[in-house]
């Protein structure tokens, strides 16, 4: 199975504070995505990233960046969290092409910024 | 970019009854249509999906349409069980070129009666 997983299921961090989102993934997938799931808004794209060091911003990038410095990991930096950033975060994996295009959530991180 | 619209937001139906959710997109290149089923805390699995070079695709009590003239499709539940209960995304996605993340709907909240 594949597995995705993100290191905190919740966070409380402060207005103002920097704060570090990980996901690690193990089944080698190149294409790493990172989501906010709000009520009403489905599922919004972050920053993705297709390799390693490379990424490309998605539909909501502002006030967030990423590193991809692994295959493996990928993380989402709030640089300086604030409270509109409150949300449930979801990392996602895929392989490229179209051969099998599924793409595997990790379990989600719950941040209230404060 | 993609647009995906999905409706309706919530849904209640009766036990053993049918559950139609449908979604439009506005991105003629979309070939690539899965749907995501979350259960309350838990991350979003994939349940079926549907490439654009077929119209209908079944698997056991769920099914999925698309008719690409109209960018619309369709997500198909027969005979709901509580088990069902859920919120439901639909997405999108260009396989061969552009984008590599997928475009979600806003979600649908599924709600089977006992």
């Amino acid at each position: 199975d594949v597995k995705v997983t993100q290191s905190s299921r919740y966070l409380v961090k402060r207005t103002g504070e920097k704060v570090f989102l990980e996901c690690v993934q193990d089944m080698d997938h190149e294409n790493m995505f990172w989501y906010r799931q709000d009520p009403g808004l489905g599922l919004r794209l972050i920053y993705f990233s297709y390799d390693v060091k490379m990424k490309e911003k998605g539909d909501i990038p502002e006030g967030y960046s990423v590193s991809r410095e692994k295959k493996e990991r990928f993380s989402l930096i709030l640089e300086s969290a604030s409270t509109n950033q409150t949300s449930m975060y979801l990392c996602a994996s895929t392989l490229p092409g179209s051969h099998a295009p599924e793409a595997f959530f990790g379990q989600g991180t719950r941040l209230t910024v404060v | 970019g993609e647009n995906v619209e999905q409706h309706p937001s919530t849904l209640s139906v009766q036990e053993g009854d049918s559950a139609v959710i449908k979604c439009t997109y506005s991105d003629s290149a979309s070939n690539y249509f899965p749907w995501y089923k979350q259960e309350l805390g838990k991350r979003p699995q994939l349940i079926i999906d549907i490439r654009s070079n077929v119209g209908e695709k079944k698997d056991q009590r769920i099914a999925v349409t698309l008719n690409k003239t109209a960018k619309h499709f369709s997500l198909h539940i027969t005979e709901t069980q509580p088990e069902d209960s859920a919120v439901y995304f639909c997405a999108a996605r260009a396989m061969d070129t552009g984008r590599r993340a997928l475009t979600f709907g806003s979600g649908t909240r599924l709600q089977v009666q006992p």
